[in-house]
């Protein structure tokens, strides 16, 4: 059984650019998260899922990131216009049920951003 | 800001020693407290996690001790080994609430 997987592992990028960073959760679990963790620093809440919409989207930074789960799986976390401050590794998480942060959140390796 | 303070931000400990982190919070609200061990390149991964409504949780040499009056958590990692060695993250949650309210990290080196 795989687990939470993420690509690229690793994306250098320069400012101004757009990326796209990829979820894959476990097979089965409806409910999706994405976090940011900074040098030195815990995950932040990002961005929560439950199927296909964005239950929560209250910890996006700004409206130069965006995230989709189009089939309720697979999700894509998009940055526009870059800046040196979106480097952080971004690390996303699967869990069966969602509502409840005791249904246990299985975490993804992450993607290194690093934006020059 | 940080709902959730950490501390050490580092620790050294011999093998076979006690490694022990502190936690402390302010939300009220908040009644689930899960800790993460993450090592190098990988994500955090659940190791032990107490409700409010027990004072302590052990878990092998994994022990949880929850203060409620002082808001204040701790995990004591008895007889540490090597393997050990990671960056420890105490969280919190509120009732019915996805979110994750995680501390700054606390690394722990086991030296043999």
């Amino acid at each position: 059984g795989a687990g939470v997987s993420q690509t690229p592992s690793n994306k250098v990028t320069e400012k101004g650019k757009y990326v796209e960073l990829r979820c894959d959760p476990i097979s089965g679990h409806t409910a999706l998260y994405w976090y940011r963790q900074s040098l030195g620093q815990g995950p932040e809440f990002l961005i929560y899922f439950q199927g296909t919409g964005a239950a929560d989207d209250s910890g996006l930074p700004n409206d130069r990131f965006f995230a989709v789960r189009p089939e309720g799986s697979v999700s894509t976390l998009k940055i526009q216009r870059t800046e040196r401050g979106d480097s952080a590794v971004y690390l996303c998480a699967s869990s069966s049920f969602g509502g409840a942060a005791y249904n246990e959140q299985f975490f993804g390796p992450g993607t290194r951003l690093t934006v020059l | 800001q940080q709902q959730v303070k950490q501390s050490p931000q580092s620790l050294i400990v011999q093998k076979g020693g006690i490694s022990i982190i502190n936690c402390a919070y302010e939300n009220t609200a908040f009644d689930y407290f899960p800790w993460y061990q993450q090592f190098p390149g990988k994500g955090p991964a659940l190791l032990i996690a107490i409700r409010p409504d027990v004072s302590e949780k052990k878990e092998g040499r994994f022990t949880i001790s929850f203060n409620k009056s002082a808001k204040q958590f701790s995990l004591h990692i008895m007889d540490s080994q090597p393997g050990d060695s990671a960056t420890y993250f105490c969280a919190a949650s509120g009732s019915n609430d996805y979110k994750l309210s995680f501390g700054a990290g606390t690394t722990v080196t086991v030296r043999a």
